[in-house]
């Protein structure tokens, strides 16, 4: 069966642009989430869904954040008034039930100009 | 202090050398343990999961859980080239609600 697949692979905004990142999880995964990843670091939490609702959204570091999934399956990840800050790999990965394995997309890099 | 800690290397093996890696954890309520291996520009790719103390052995790889040590190590036997990647560790536990945390990742050089 497919994997997690993510959309764009790649991205060049320009700074105070709006984007968004579209995740389709692998076909039955329950929980989604968003991480952020930046150069020589670890995958950052951003946000997890269990079906539609986001089940915690802690790690969005401000309300220009906002993520939504709602049919449960596809998710986008948008973003409001991009800072150069914001570029990074954007990771999505699903699991079959929260807190089991998580398998990852390919990733969407996002470069804010 | 980081919610997941690895040493970020470079560590280099020379082929066919068992290669270690370590990952130390803060939550002692952590209950699931991951390993996953991200190649130079690619995304994490799962490579164990282990949830009890003790080891668990997959192929060449084989992850050590101590859980009262806060600890836990993957080991690969036969070091391949191919291996040469970085690898993260992954912890989620109840007092992490369902985040997982990872570490910033060990950098793996296997020299042929």
């Amino acid at each position: 069966g497919a994997g997690v697949s993510q959309t764009p692979s790649n991205k060049v905004t320009e700074k105070g642009k709006y984007v968004e990142l579209r995740c389709d999880p692998i076909s039955g995964h329950t929980a989604l989430y968003w991480y952020r990843q930046s150069l020589g670091q670890g995958p950052e939490f951003l946000i997890y869904f269990q079906g539609t609702g986001a089940a915690d959204d802690s790690g969005l570091p401000n309300d220009r954040f906002f993520a939504v999934r709602p049919e449960g399956s596809v998710s986008t990840l948008k973003i409001q008034r991009t800072e150069r800050g914001d570029s990074a790999v954007y990771l999505c990965a699903s699991s079959l039930t929260p807190a089991q394995e998580q398998f990852f997309g390919p990733g969407t890099r996002l470069t804010v100009l | 202090q980081k919610e997941v800690e690895q040493n970020s290397g470079p560590l280099s093996v020379p082929e066919g050398a068992i290669a270690s890696l370590n990952c130390t954890y803060s939550d002692r309520g952590s209950q699931s343990f991951f390993w996953y291996r991200q190649y130079s520009g690619k995304s994490p790719e799962l490579i164990m999961s282990i949830y009890s103390n003790g080891d668990k052995e997959d192929g060449r790889f084989t992850a050590q859980l101590n859980k009262a040590s806060q600890y836990v190590s993957l080991l690969i036997r036969d070091s391949q080239p191919s291996d040469s990647a970085t690898y993260l560790c992954a912890v989620n536990g109840p007092n992490t609600g369902n985040q997982f945390y990872f570490g910033t990742g060990t950098s793996l050089t296997v020299i042929p």
